[in-house]
């Protein structure tokens, strides 16, 4: 069982408020990311990390930010809540040191902006 | 050309035949492939990792490489109600994970 951890698991907001959802791994992965999905839809990939001090965007533009200050914490954060940010988000993990490189879920942080 | 792509519609299979599916990548220097299945509501599960050609067996799924085709299969045999899912498949390009949009697996009792 993989050792990825997000919370909250669910979070209702209201607009405006600014918000940080926790994704901490106790695996000591280096490389860390963040998908958004909606409901029935495809993951797009927001934003990844190789190692500490090290962020980049994904494939999806986000209004989102992140920071890697240790290994194990990537949180995510928006300074302002939409409704458009309404979704689940989801953490993973993989070690790129060794050859297989897997990623691991974290169980999701479904967010709801009212 | 999308990334990884995965493009047969739902596929409902009776409980004890073989579900199959299918996926094709865009960047040939690809060298990791996965297939992660995923049940509504929750985070997507690893089942399966593949790096070499051929196939690779664990229990009931068997994936299949085929890097000079750039496609990469799933089979899961003897289907059961509990392998009702998404499956999406995964790869790794440019040292970050793909996904394709996943294909639905309803398995008939």
């Amino acid at each position: 069982e993989a050792d990825i951890y997000q919370t909250p698991r669910y979070l209702v907001i209201g607009t405006g408020k600014k918000i940080t959802l926790e994704c901490s791994q106790t695996m000591g992965h280096d490389k860390m990311y963040w998908y958004q999905q909606d409901p029935g839809m495809e993951l797009h990939l927001i934003h990844y990390s190789y190692g500490v001090n090290s962020t980049e965007k994904g494939d999806l533009s986000s209004e989102s930010t992140v920071s890697r200050i240790r290994t194990e914490h990537f949180p995510l954060t928006l300074e302002s809540a939409r409704p458009s940010h309404t979704s689940q988000y989801l953490c993973a993990s993989s070690d790129q040191r060794t050859a297989n490189t897997e990623a691991f879920f974290g169980q999701g942080t479904r967010l709801t902006v009212v | 050309q999308k990334e990884v792509e995965q493009n047969s519609g739902p596929l409902s299979v009776p409980e004890g035949a073989i579900a199959s599916l299918n996926c094709t990548y865009s960047d040939r220097g690809s060298q990791s492939f996965f297939w992660y299945r995923q049940y509504s509501g929750k985070s997507p599960e690893l089942i399966m990792s593949i790096y070499s050609n051929g196939d690779k067996e664990d229990g009931r799924f068997t994936a299949q490489l085929n890097k000079a085709s750039q496609y990469v299969s799933l089979l899961i045999r003897d289907s059961q109600p509990s392998d009702s899912a998404t499956y999406l498949c995964a790869v790794i390009r440019d040292n970050r994970l793909a996904f394709g949009k996943g294909n639905q697996v309803v398995v008939i009792p």
